[in-house]
């Protein structure tokens, strides 16, 4: 069955500190896509990057990067230097081609940031 | 419009009335999704529509919720006879196709119902 675990339901750090958000995951797919998508306090998710299972490479983004590793079904997040305006909440989700596109989600980890 | 629309943003209602939740999707998008984020069961699926039908339906909680679209574009999902435990935020979703490969789902800021 598909799922999505992020196991970090909460992570405080103060503002310059690196912070790792993990994400496992499960499916039988051979084809998939992960996404993270950020939700700020005002609720709206937003989104932030797209992987696909046949594309390893890790990805960098300004501040922020991602590890994608099939051999351990895992797709972290990285934020480099952070800042208070990264405060959120973070979710990774799966989509797999056989479910239309419908996006599974983990349950999301709370991210604080503090000056 | 420049992105995902929804309608009312807050809804307060007392039990057993009848709620319409409306979506206006980004304009070109032909796939459309619902989701429900609560906090006890976190982002849950609804139902997704490919143009104006939706082949995927399972994860509507109970068949007090339906949901249609029309022309393509708006869609309204409306749950009947609200219960307290429907009180959450409903989000609405659209992507330019259904195919995983140009599916990246923009999301509107939802509407907030509370069932009193």
């Amino acid at each position: 069955a598909q799922k999505v675990t992020q196991a970090q339901t909460e992570i405080s750090v103060v503002e310059k500190e690196d912070v790792t958000l993990d994400c496992v995951y499960e499916t039988r797919d051979t084809t998939y896509y992960l996404f993270w998508y950020k939700q700020p306090p005002s609720g709206e998710l937003v989104f932030l990057i797209r992987r696909n299972s046949f594309d390893e490479q890790n990805e960098i983004s300004g501040r922020y990067s991602w590890n994608f590793q099939k051999s351990t079904s895992s797709f972290n997040f990285t934020i480099t230097a952070s800042q208070v305006v990264d405060s959120a909440v973070y979710f990774c989700a799966l989509s797999e081609a056989q479910g239309g596109g419908k996006l599974i989600f983990g349950q999301g980890t709370e991210l604080s940031v503090k000056p | 419009g420049a992105g995902v629309s929804q309608s009312p943003s807050n809804k307060v209602t007392e039990k057993g009335k009848d709620v319409e939740l409306r979506c206006d999707p980004i304009s070109g998008h032909t796939a459309l999704y619902w989701y429900r984020q609560s906090l006890g069961q976190g982002l849950e699926f609804l139902i997704y529509f490919q143009g104006n039908s939706a082949p995927d339906k399972s994860g509507l909680p109970s068949d007090r919720f339906s949901a249609e679209r029309t022309g393509g574009s708006v869609s309204t999902l409306t749950i009947q006879r609200t219960q307290q435990e429907d009180s959450a935020v409903y989000l609405c979703a659209s992507s330019l196709e259904l195919s995983l490969a140009k599916n990246i789902q923009y999301f509107g800021a939802g509407t907030r119902l509370s069932v009193l």
